[in-house]
């Protein structure tokens, strides 16, 4: 099983600065990452697939990069709707799919 | 407009068994992989079960083989989780999603909003 890890898991940030998420898998995945968004008590939101493509109707601040085991989602100016969690998942070696444990962004 | 509506979830004893549904609208149902994510309270995401397009394929986490069969309707575009034995580890809310392509190897694009199964006697 491919094990993901997002860090930091808490991203303080004040609004209009960038952030940048990192995910690392235990193996290569090659591109096969995508990028989810989750506010309280919704469901998650797709932002990224395939590493690095916008899924419809996600803003171009929205930006995923990375190959292999690394992966980087950067936000390149967070906006006050911008402030949730973040998960990364990969659709390589399945199953299973696995996520990372997520990345919380928060208002510094 | 894709549209995701979960039910069938509940309190139920250890041991126990619960069907959900997923109806689903807005797509052309057969031509797209569907997935179960759990998610339990204050936990991340977990994956738990997918089925191909024309239902010939299901895969599922160990956690949940062996209990939980998933399966799909197209003539009432419809998705289901069946899940036997139930454990307090299993208490979650269940969300089913929908692939973005034919086969489950594919990010998900599009999610309901879920619901609450809970194990406890």
């Amino acid at each position: 099983e491919i094990v993901m890890t997002q860090s930091p898991a808490t991203l303080s940030v004040s609004p209009g600065e960038r952030a940048t998420l990192s995910c690392r898998a235990s193996q290569s995945i090659r591109s096969n990452l995508a990028w989810y968004q989750q506010k309280p008590g919704q469901a998650p939101r797709l932002l990224i697939y395939g590493a690095s493509t916008r899924a419809t109707g996600i803003p171009a601040r929205f930006s995923g990069s990375g190959s292999g085991t690394e992966f980087t989602l950067t936000i390149s100016s967070l906006q006050s709707e911008d402030f949730a969690l973040y998960y990364c998942q990969q659709y390589n070696n399945w199953p299973p799919w696995t996520f990372g444990q997520g990345t919380k962004v928060e208002i510094k | 407009e894709v549209q995701l509506v979960e039910s069938g979830g509940g309190l139920v004893q250890p041991g126990g068994s619960l069907r959900l549904s997923c109806a689903a609208s807005g797509f052309t149902f057969s031509s797209y992989a569907m997935t179960w994510v759990r998610q339990a309270p204050g936990k991340g995401l977990e994956w738990v079960s997918a089925i191909s397009g024309s239902g010939g394929s299901t895969y599922y986490a160990d956690s949940v083989k062996g209990r939980f069969t998933i399966s799909r309707d197209s003539s009432k575009n419809t998705l289901y989780l069946q899940m036997n034995s139930l454990r307090a580890e299993d208490t979650a809310v269940y969300h089913c999603a929908k692939n973005i392509v034919v086969v489950p190897a594919a990010a998900v694009d599009y999610w309901g909003q879920g619901t609450l199964v809970t194990v406890s006697s």
